[in-house]
């Protein structure tokens, strides 16, 4: 079955504009989460879906946010873009939600986002 | 002091060497992950472990929970498998990942 998909994979904005990330997740999973990717980081944890509803949130500003729709799609936006937003924005999925407590994740490939 | 510690931090090996990425945490967990990063971005997940010690075909898992300490093990290593390693630790409300091994494998 298809993998979980992200688009765009790539895309370059300017400070203060605003960017829309989607994550398609495997048919029949519920959970989808975001995580944020750079060099000086690492991975850390944006936020957590489950059946339309954000079960987690980590530690990032208020101009991080996203939804779940009933299709089990997900969008992640993030305004009022800063230089420190550039990073992989990666999503997961997987059939039950607490993630990755109780079952295995599936990564997408991630969307590349550069700040200008 | 990071919540999950890996090391080494980079590791350069020949192939057919067997080759062992450490990681240590300090918070409760419900599992534990070893997940595999190519050039790219993209991630694939290795392992989940809860307790105990998993196979697959050369790569083997291993976790203690007394001493939250979890090994990757890598048998008769291969150029391929030069990626970036992670593991990362959950707790149902949080995944918390260590900085990463990165691992290549010289012909």
């Amino acid at each position: 079955k298809a993998g979980v998909t992200q688009t765009p994979r790539y895309l370059i904005k300017t400070r203060g504009q605003q960017v829309t990330l989607s994550c398609s997740p495997i048919s029949g999973h519920r959970s989808v989460s975001w995580y944020q990717q750079t060099p000086g980081q690492g991975l850390q944890f944006l936020f957590e879906y489950f059946s339309e509803t954000q079960r987690n949130k980590g530690n990032f500003p208020g101009r991080f946010s996203g939804r779940q729709f009933s299709n089990s799609r997900s969008e992640m936006n993030v305004s009022t873009l800063e230089l420190g937003d550039s990073a992989l924005y990666l999503c997961a999925s997987s059939f039950s939600p607490g993630q990755g407590s109780t079952g295995e994740l599936f990564f997408g490939e991630g969307s590349r986002l550069t700040v200008l | 002091k990071n919540e999950v510690e890996q090391s080494p931090q980079n590791l350069t090996a020949q192939e057919g060497e067997f080759i062992t990425i450490n990681c240590s945490y300090s918070v409760g967990i419900s599992a534990l992950h070893w997940l595999q990063q190519h050039p790219g971005g993209g991630i694939v997940s290795l392992f989940m472990l809860s307790s105990g010690k998993k196979k697959h075909g050369r790569l083997i898992a291993t976790i203690n929970i007394q001493e939250k300490h979890s090994s990757l093990h890598i048998t008769a290593s291969h150029p391929r498998d030069s990626a970036v390693y992670i593991c990362a630790v959950s707790d149902n409300n949080d995944m918390r990942f260590g900085a990463g091994t990165r691992l290549t494998v010289k012909p």
